[in-house]
């Protein structure tokens, strides 16, 4: 059975650094499009990070791009998301989720909780 | 940037069939995902490139996209259907993802 659990949220001080991990198990797809996406309290969803379906390049949202970045573990089946010097804005629900080459995301973790 | 327009709120009575809309500029140039989501769970895919059912996903459900509208449609709606549904696209042209504001179904 496919599964992705998140783990690594909590209270973190604006301009501390926190790792997020995400540990896949029974992929039948590509590792690799195993991303992020977060969800403020009581409002909708952003993306945080992507993998170009065209040319397989990762990408990041404007609002984190240059303070997170996305790191991999491929033999054990981890992601990573380095969120560094968090802000305030950065309050979420981080989940992990895989998508598919149209960018639809198929799979999703319970998410985690990140409090700036 | 591009910008999805759902209702926040549509009502509809049981077994009826419920209509979200998501409306933005040129949408059916894009491949349109819609995406279910309860209650302190995570979102799940429940229509991907405008029409394609993932296969644990009942019947009831379909979606279509034309012009500037895409629509998701629930038919024979269940109190389980209840539930805060999202639209997504991916713009290539500028490499973003983008999500409308959610639609909160309730079954009245």
């Amino acid at each position: 059975q496919e599964r992705l659990v998140e783990s690594g949220g909590g209270v973190v001080q604006p301009g501390r650094s926190l790792r997020l991990s995400c540990v896949a198990s029974g992929l039948t797809m590509t590792f690799e499009s195993v991303q992020w996406v977060r969800q403020t309290p009581g409002k909708g969803l952003e993306w945080v990070t992507l993998l170009t379906p065209d040319t397989r390049k990762q990408v990041y949202a404007e609002s984190v791009r240059g303070r997170f970045s996305v790191s991999r573990d491929t033999r054990r089946q981890i992601v990573f998301l380095e969120m560094n010097t968090p802000r305030f804005d950065d309050t979420a629900t981080y989940y992990c989720a895989r998508h598919r080459d149209d960018v639809s995301f198929d799979l999703w973790g319970r998410g985690t909780l990140v409090t700036v | 940037s591009y910008v999805l327009t759902q209702p926040p709120s549509v009502s509809v009575a049981p077994e009826k069939t419920a209509l979200i809309t998501c409306e933005a500029n040129n949408v059916a140039t894009k491949a349109v995902h819609w995406y279910q989501q309860k209650p302190g769970q995570a979102p799940v895919l429940v229509m991907y490139r405008d029409g394609i059912r993932p296969s644990a996903i009942p019947a009831r459900f379909s979606a279509a996209t034309s012009g500037d509208t895409a629509t998701l449609a629930i038919s024979g709606v269940e109190a389980g259907d209840e539930a805060v549904y999202y639209c997504q696209v991916w713009d290539p042209s500028v490499h973003e993802c983008v999500f409308g504001g959610g639609t909160q179904l309730t079954v009245l």
